[in-house]
């Protein structure tokens, strides 16, 4: 058990809905990672928070947004759903930044129909 | 600009067998490099990391990664292949704020 708990593992959805992924990181940990694991497009960083503040971004969609709120628990949503947004999306944590260890929650498969 | 490079999609070994998966990677200055691996419907698990010091770094179940820096290479090794190895296995680069993973390859011990 790495520490890092994702809700809900499974979720199916219909196209143009909407969904919420929450994240809460290992006890300590300020960074939370969204990462989107696909079978053509393989481990894709998705978006950093750093103790509440966006730190980087990757290859995150205009329709795809998330935050880090005090309580250092993390939400990733996902709107306009499509076909191909249907993925495993991982959340996982840090420490800080560059060097530390980085975690990883079980995930959140989402499938769109 | 950084990058990771697993040449193998796919590793087979006989079970006893030592095992090598292979990374190469690609950035200026020090590199921080991570194996991790990811069991079926699972997420990923961290195997081992390189920072800085011995060039043999040692992990969780055995594995252990040699770097080289003049070959830019940090490859996965276990003396003895597990059937309970089989998975897929990550390399990854540490940038600024994130990993930067390889393309992943799946390892297969053959009993």
């Amino acid at each position: 058990d790495s520490g890092v708990t994702q809700t809900p593992k499974h979720l199916i959805t219909a196209t143009g809905q909407r969904v919420t992924l929450r994240c809460s990181p290992r006890s300590g940990d300020l960074s939370v990672y969204w990462y989107q694991q696909s079978l053509d497009q393989g481990l894709q960083f998705l978006i950093q928070y750093y103790n509440g503040e966006e730190r980087a971004k990757g290859n995150i969609l205009e329709r795809f947004s998330a935050q880090q709120f005090p309580d250092l628990h993390s939400e990733l949503n996902l709107s306009s759903l499509e076909l191909g947004d249907s993925a495993l999306y991982f959340c996982a944590s840090s420490l800080t930044g560059s060097g530390n260890t980085i975690y990883f929650g079980e995930g959140s498969w989402l499938t769109v129909v | 600009a950084q990058s990771v490079a697993q040449p193998e999609d796919q590793v087979n070994v006989a079970e006893g067998n030592p095992l090598t998966v292979k990374c190469t990677y690609s950035v200026s200055g020090n590199p921080y490099l991570f194996w991790y691996v990811q069991y079926p419907n699972r997420g990923l698990q961290f195997l081992l990391k390189y920072i800085t010091g011995d060039n043999l770094v040692k992990g969780s179940y055995g594995f252990e990664a040699e770097f080289n820096k003049s070959q830019t290479s940090f490859h996965l090794k276990k003396p003895s292949a597990l059937v309970s190895d089989s998975a897929l296995y990550f390399c990854a680069l540490t940038g600024a704020n994130n990993l930067f993973f390889g393309t992943g390859t799946r390892l297969t011990v053959i009993p």
